[in-house]
């Protein structure tokens, strides 16, 4: 069955990286996209950007350009969605989800990575 | 940016209602809707897909409406396991999500 589990939660000072990971599993890794959603403490849902697994390919949202690196490694299966310069306001769950172009929406997510800036 | 706005942000409801929610996209998706259902602590499932197909193992008691700027998400005959967030998304090469709309119990 298709699963996509990612790294576990982070605590990170303000200013500081943090790298996050998403490994999906049954299905061909090359076959989908992979999108990555952010959700604030008890805010809705925020897409980040996108990455095609099988290019390295990325579209990523405005707000974050410049500032989140989506990359991937074919032959550990994994993606990763690395942010930089943290404050605050990126306290929140990362998640990946896979994109299904047949269902124009994202058919399977990860569990969520809390990723808390503090000082 | 196509912007994605949902209402009611709150709504308040007994088991067995029909409730409907709604989504307004700021240009034409060309049907490009999906629905998603959160709970608290869990991750987004998908509910329908291209605004009306409703996706494998989700209950029928869900359906979903709408073509160009407005669509509707209707659950018909609430049942206590669908108290959750509900989110409208647009896909068009990259995502927007509506504001979420919290069914809570009345």
């Amino acid at each position: 069955q298709v699963q996509l589990v990612q790294s576990g939660a982070e605590v990170k000072r303000p200013g500081a990286s943090v790298k996050v990971s998403c490994k999906p599993s049954g299905y061909r890794f090359t076959d989908y996209y992979i999108h990555w959603v952010r959700q604030a403490p008890g805010q809705g849902l925020e897409w980040m950007g996108w990455i095609n697994p099988d290019s390295g390919g990325t579209n990523y949202a405005q707000k974050f350009q410049g500032r989140v690196t989506m990359t991937r490694d074919t032959s550990l299966t994994t993606a990763y969605m690395e942010v930089t310069s943290l404050t605050s306001d990126d306290t929140a769950v990362y998640y990946c989800a896979r994109d299904s172009t047949i269902l124009a929406a994202s058919d399977y997510w990860g569990q969520g990575t809390l990723v808390t800036v503090s000082s | 940016d196509i912007q994605m706005t949902q209402s009611p942000s709150t709504l308040s409801a007994s088991v067995g209602d029909t409730v409907t929610i709604t989504c307004r996209a700021s240009q034409s998706i060309n049907g490009w809707l999906a629905w998603y259902q959160q709970k608290q602590g869990r991750a987004p499932k998908l509910l329908i897909y291209r605004a009306s197909s409703l996706q494998t193992g989700v209950p029928s008691r869900f359906n979903g409406g709408g073509s160009g700027t407005e669509f509707t998400l209707t659950i018909t005959s609430l049942q206590p396991d669908d108290f959750a967030t509900y989110y409208c998304q647009q896909y068009n090469g990259y995502l927007t999500f509506g504001q979420g709309t919290k069914v809570e119990i009345k």
